[in-house]
């Protein structure tokens, strides 16, 4: 079964320090999107992508939060200068289409440790 | 603010017993209720999933109940294992491009 993949699997990075999160979605998805779990607490939307751009994001995908669909295959979170607060695991997930009968799938996401 | 609301926090049942997670939302015009799966070290998995004009669905021993005019369903596991202990998050869908809104998950136990 296709699955969406995402790499690295656990990312250490100093406070103020640039990190790319890397997705492979679903091939034939067209529906992305990132979103995030700090420890112990709920999945919380951060942004969603389609036709090369953003079309949904939440109050916490601020300025230092940005998306790209550099390729046909990869999908990417970029957070600019990281804070301590931004440690949580980071999960990508897609869809095939936006309706009712579309299911979302995750991967298995990046843990991101902020030091 | 939309809000997904889900209850309890943690669960321990013995196995075989039945587990019931509630949740309850704010937005009448959510049109799609998931409930997903999570085991650690793992992304949420979709377990079962009813649309508002239905009243109930079951897969196995997985059932969801669904009270439109409470706003609220819930998640029936049946002759609960102890492969079902995991955390559970019921979710809704609002926004336009498929956005999903998660409660806050409940962790299940279920002793042998």
């Amino acid at each position: 079964e296709p699955e969406v993949t995402q790499t690295p699997s656990h990312q250490v990075t100093q406070m103020g320090q640039e990190v790319i999160l890397r997705c492979v979605p679903i091939s034939n998805h067209l529906y992305f999107y990132w979103y995030r779990q700090i420890l112990g607490q709920k999945v919380e939307f951060l942004v969603s992508f389609y036709n090369n751009e953003i079309s949904e994001k939440s109050e916490i995908f601020d300025d230092q939060f940005s998306v790209e669909r550099p390729d046909g295959s990869n999908f990417t979170l970029k957070i600019r200068s990281t804070k301590l607060e931004d440690s949580a695991m980071y999960f990508c997930a897609s869809r095939s289409e936006a309706g009712q009968n579309s299911p979302l799938h995750f991967g298995n996401g990046t843990r991101l440790t902020v030091t | 603010q939309q809000q997904v609301k889900q209850s309890p926090q943690s669960l321990i049942v013995q196995k075989g017993g039945i587990s019931i997670i509630n949740c309850a939302y704010e937005n009448t015009a959510f049109d799609y209720f998931p409930w997903y799966q999570q085991f650690p070290g793992k992304g949420p998995a979709l377990l079962i999933a009813i649309r508002p004009d239905v009243s109930e669905k079951k897969e196995g021993r997985f059932t969801i109940s669904f009270n439109k005019s409470a706003k609220q369903f819930s998640l029936h596991i049946m002759d609960s294992q102890p492969g079902d202990s995991a955390t559970y998050f019921c979710a809704s869908r609002g926004g336009s491009q498929g956005n999903l809104i998660f409660g806050k998950g409940t962790k299940l136990s279920v002793k042998p």
